[in-house]
């Protein structure tokens, strides 16, 4: 167990609809990212934000938006579905180690629009 | 866009065979991590390397980064079943900063 959750575990939708995953960090770290993983692309960086602020985007899309919240849980909404964004969905928090910075991964929202 | 290209995509050994798995980038990275991930879970993270020519041994598994530190090699010795899973390598350029990740290789070790 990682320490960062998030909820749901599956989500099944339509294409045109608009869900929301949520994801909560391990305790005390201030980073969430978010990643989407499919077959052909591998884990690609979506998002990332930092006790409230956004850092960083990468390939996300503008149906796709993210909020870090004052208690540090993050949701990231993605509406307009369409069929390629089924995919795998996780979030990740990070800490500083001796090595440089560890993120540490939750158990994914597998999202399928059909 | 920075790449990192794992070999091979697919490999599939018997219970007490050798392998090893590559990860090749043109560019170079402050640090490169491994990943394992299994299905219907989140990548768990293996090793961090971060000095060129560093060479890592975590149980069975050796981890070596390259001189230049654009690539990087994972060797399992006498693997077992319970290291089949989805290996993968991520590059990090600086600090707390997004990973970039390979497309992995998909081990299957079987009995």
């Amino acid at each position: 167990d990682s320490g960062v959750t998030q909820t749901p575990k599956h989500l099944i939708t339509a294409t045109g609809q608009r869900v929301t995953l949520r994801c909560s960090p391990r305790s005390g770290d201030l980073s969430v990212y978010w990643y989407q993983q499919s077959l052909d692309q591998g884990l690609q960086f979506l998002i990332h934000y930092y006790n409230g602020e956004e850092r960083a985007k990468g390939n996300i899309l503008e149906r796709f938006s993210a909020q870090q919240f004052p208690d540090l849980h993050s949701e990231l909404n993605l509406s307009s579905l369409e069929l390629g964004d089924s995919a795998l969905y996780f979030c990740a928090s990070s800490v500083a180690t001796t090595s440089g910075y560890e993120q540490f991964f939750g158990p994914g929202t597998r999202l399928t629009v059909l | 866009t920075q790449l990192l290209k794992q070999s091979p995509q697919f490999l599939s050994i018997q219970e007490g065979e050798n392998l090893t798995v590559y990860c090749n980038s043109s560019s170079v990275f402050s640090s490169l991590q491994w990943y394992r991930q299994e299905p219907g879970e989140g990548p768990v993270l293996l090793v961090t390397v971060v000095t060129g020519g560093e060479v890592k041994k975590l149980k069975r598994l050796t981890f070596q980064f390259g001189d230049a530190r654009k690539d990087s090699s994972l060797h399992i010795t006498a693997a077992q079943t319970g290291d089949t899973g989805l290996y993968l390598c991520a590059g990090i350029n600086s600090g707390n900063t997004p990973l970039v990740f390979g497309k992995g290789t998909r081990l299957s070790v079987i009995a």
